[in-house]
């Protein structure tokens, strides 16, 4: 299996613009979580979807975030406008019922 | 609430055995876990345990759980310099589904 595969692997863009985030995750997962890094907060849960619906999101900083899961392959974290505190490592992670969460590589996202 | 503890840094020396302890407050807890995070990786599971379990052995690893305390404790026995990297702890409560993690322990090993 490829694992979860994120894109992309570096972003960078000016403040203001418009950054989508890219998920694939393991095939036959039906959860999918948004993970955010950083160094002050270490690691915290955005958002997660089981069968493709959203359960909780009270993790999204702001209105500028959102995410959808159109279906069970694919899911985008998108911001809108991006700040230079949006910069980060954004991890995207699967599981199914009887699995721990399997992580993507990430993508590190640069908000200048 | 939800709350997972580490401290942040532990050197070794190479061979020697390293432990990285953590303290969660949920006494709820399902499954705790330990992934490992090298640079420019995403977190890759390690080992995890039940919270009915006591202890789980796995080649060099051991996990122990002590959950009077709260207390759950990684052993990396024979610690190779392959093993640097960043050791996070997590909790979840009522299966997979909501994962708390700790800040994470860098473990830096010396040859």
């Amino acid at each position: 299996d490829a694992g979860v595969i994120q894109s992309p692997r570096h972003e960078v863009t000016e403040m203001g613009q418009e950054v989508t985030l890219r998920c694939k995750p393991i095939s036959g997962h039906n959860s999918l979580f948004w993970y955010r890094q950083t160094m002050m907060r270490g690691l915290e849960l955005l958002i997660y979807f089981n069968n493709n619906v959203p359960i909780d999101d009270s993790g999204m900083p702001e209105d500028r975030f959102s995410a959808k899961m159109p279906n069970a392959s694919f899911s985008t974290l998108k911001i809108q406008p991006s700040e230079p505190r949006d910069s980060a490592v954004y991890f995207c992670a699967s599981s199914s019922g009887d699995s721990p969460l399997h992580f993507g590589n990430g993508t590190r996202l640069t908000v200048t | 609430g939800e709350d997972v503890e580490q401290s942040l840094f532990l050197s070794v020396r190479e061979g020697d055995s390293s432990v990285i302890n953590c303290t969660y407050t949920d006494s709820s807890s399902t499954y705790l876990y330990w992934y490992k995070q090298e640079p420019g990786a995403g977190l890759q599971l390690l080992t995890y345990i039940f919270s009915n379990m006591d202890m789980k052995q796995d080649q060099r690893l051991t996990v122990l759980l002590n959950k009077k305390d709260k207390h759950l404790s990684l052993r990396i026995a024979d610690t190779q310099t392959g093993d640097s990297a960043i050791y996070f702890c997590a909790e979840s409560i009522g299966g997979y589904q909501k994962v708390t993690f700790g800040i994470g322990t860098k473990l830096q090993v010396i040859p």
